[in-house]
């Protein structure tokens, strides 16, 4: 089955220095990959995703890259604010596929 | 904005108890979820639900597990007898037709004693 890691688990950023979450997946069948915010106590939040036929995707300060040969994909939050600290996580799925493979998160603390 | 909710929020029942953790999806959402999470470790799938009918389950959805859309709009997971290691974050997800986003609910935290 699919397997997803990220790295790293932790990471500390200082408020308007840039944070970078990396995951890696083996399943080449898979096509879609979200990113998900978690605040502590509440539900995950959807906050970007990218589909195998794009390479790249922005949202203001969020943006995700996709290498379809390595078959990694990153979340890059740019100019950093003490909101989005929070748990990231990575998933992807698979064509004509229902479940979602999670990395394991990542804690991020953006210092004030 | 429409979204996933879940009751109860927290559930702390004995071991060998029955519990059922309620949904209700996205009105228009067609395809339903239920995933966990043990405290410290990754999201992990149970079951995915469409059209009546579970589409696909992983290997921790034994016959422990059931799921059941009683009305229009609730979608249940039954765990027939608890056991110590089913204490977890449970989450509920929709998805509607056409799309691979699904949205998740707030979760119900299950504590079996």
């Amino acid at each position: 089955g699919e397997n997803v890691e990220q790295h790293p688990s932790t990471l500390s950023v200082q408020e308007g220095d840039s944070a970078v979450i990396k995951c890696t997946y083996s399943d080449s069948a898979s096509n879609y990959f979200p990113w998900y915010k978690q605040e502590l106590g509440k539900r995950p939040q959807l906050i970007i995703d990218i589909r195998s036929n794009v390479g790249e995707k922005k949202d203001q300060r969020i943006a995700v890259t996709l290498n379809k040969t390595a078959k990694h994909f990153s979340l890059h939050i740019t100019e950093t604010q003490p909101e989005d600290s929070a748990v990231y996580f990575c998933a992807s799925l698979r064509s004509n596929d229902y479940k979602l493979s999670f990395g394991a998160g990542t804690t991020v603390t953006v210092r004030a | 904005e429409p979204e996933v909710t879940q009751t109860p929020s927290h559930q702390v029942t004995q071991m060998g108890q029955e519990v059922i953790l309620r949904c209700v999806p996205i009105s228009n959402h067609l395809y339903f979820y239920w995933y966990r999470q043990i405290l410290g470790q990754k999201v992990e799938f149970l079951v995915s639900f469409y059209n009546n009918e579970i589409s696909e389950k992983s290997e921790i959805f034994d016959d422990q597990f059931s799921v059941e859309r009683p009305d229009g709009s609730n979608f249940t997971l039954k765990i027939r007898s608890t056991k110590l290691e089913d204490s977890a974050m449970y989450f509920c997800a929709s998805s509607g037709l056409y799309t691979d986003t699904q949205y998740f609910g707030p979760g119900t935290r299950l504590t079996v004693l």
